[in-house]
């Protein structure tokens, strides 16, 4: 069974700090996985994809990392802005269920002033 | 033009009344899709496009109609909801077949919906 998991469910920093977000999912079998970011009561922003043959992504302040093997990925942050402020979403294309993103449940990050 | 844009933003509607959402895209796309998101939660699939062919219905009521007049559009008629399908709905788009595995998707900014 395909599954995602996103640990912390939340975190508050404050300005500056660097952090890392956590996914992780149950079967290393997986065609790319996508991180989102989602402003409260607004749609999901693509923030990085990485393709299952790749180590990893940046763009600007953020790396995302995969290794497949352990069924992990990282999301870092660094030098965090209060706009920031967001949801943070893993999605997993797994081989298996191709037709469907498997969603994490998300990490409410909060950058404090 | 790399957006996928979803009409309107906000919508009430009453148990009675018919109302469709739209969502629309520009980027030659052929796979749409419907998601579900009630708060807190992560989006839930719905429906999937393939090449204007619906591939994928995941056990929704059918008080959810799909419509899919071209590649570029997609439509969601609501008709006789319940509260309980008050929640955020998303449109997203990706290149290729939903079976290609490499694409990434794209989402528009979602309808609001409240059902009273």
């Amino acid at each position: 069974k395909q599954e995602v998991t996103q640990i912390p469910a939340a975190l508050s920093v404050p300005e500056g700090e660097n952090l890392v977000l956590n996914c992780s999912f149950t079967d290393s079998a997986i065609y790319n996985l996508q991180w989102f970011r989602q402003d409260p009561g607004k749609g999901l922003t693509s923030l990085l994809l990485i393709q299952s043959s790749q180590r990893e992504q940046t763009s600007g302040r953020l790396n995302a990392s995969l290794d497949k093997s352990s069924g992990r990925s990282t999301l870092y942050i660094a030098a965090s802005q209060p706009g920031d402020s967001a949801t943070y979403l893993c999605a997993v294309k797994f081989v298996a269920g191709a037709n469907n993103l498997f969603f994490g449940t998300g990490t409410r990050l909060t950058v404090i002033p | 033009d790399t957006e996928v844009t979803q009409t309107p933003k906000h919508l009430v509607m009453g148990m009675t009344n018919k109302k469709s959402l739209k969502c629309e895209q520009h980027m030659g796309h052929r796979a749409m899709y419907w998601y579900k998101q009630k708060a807190k939660k992560p989006p839930e699939l719905m429906f999937v496009y393939s090449y204007e062919k619906l591939s994928i219905n995941e056990s929704v009521p059918s008080r959810f109609s799909p419509e899919c007049p071209n590649s570029s559009l997609l439509n969601l008629h609501l008709h006789a909801l319940q509260p309980e399908d008050s929640a955020l709905y998303l449109c997203a788009s990706s290149q290729g077949s939903p079976g290609t595995g490499i694409y990434g998707y794209t989402f528009g900014s979602g309808t609001r919906l409240t059902v009273v």
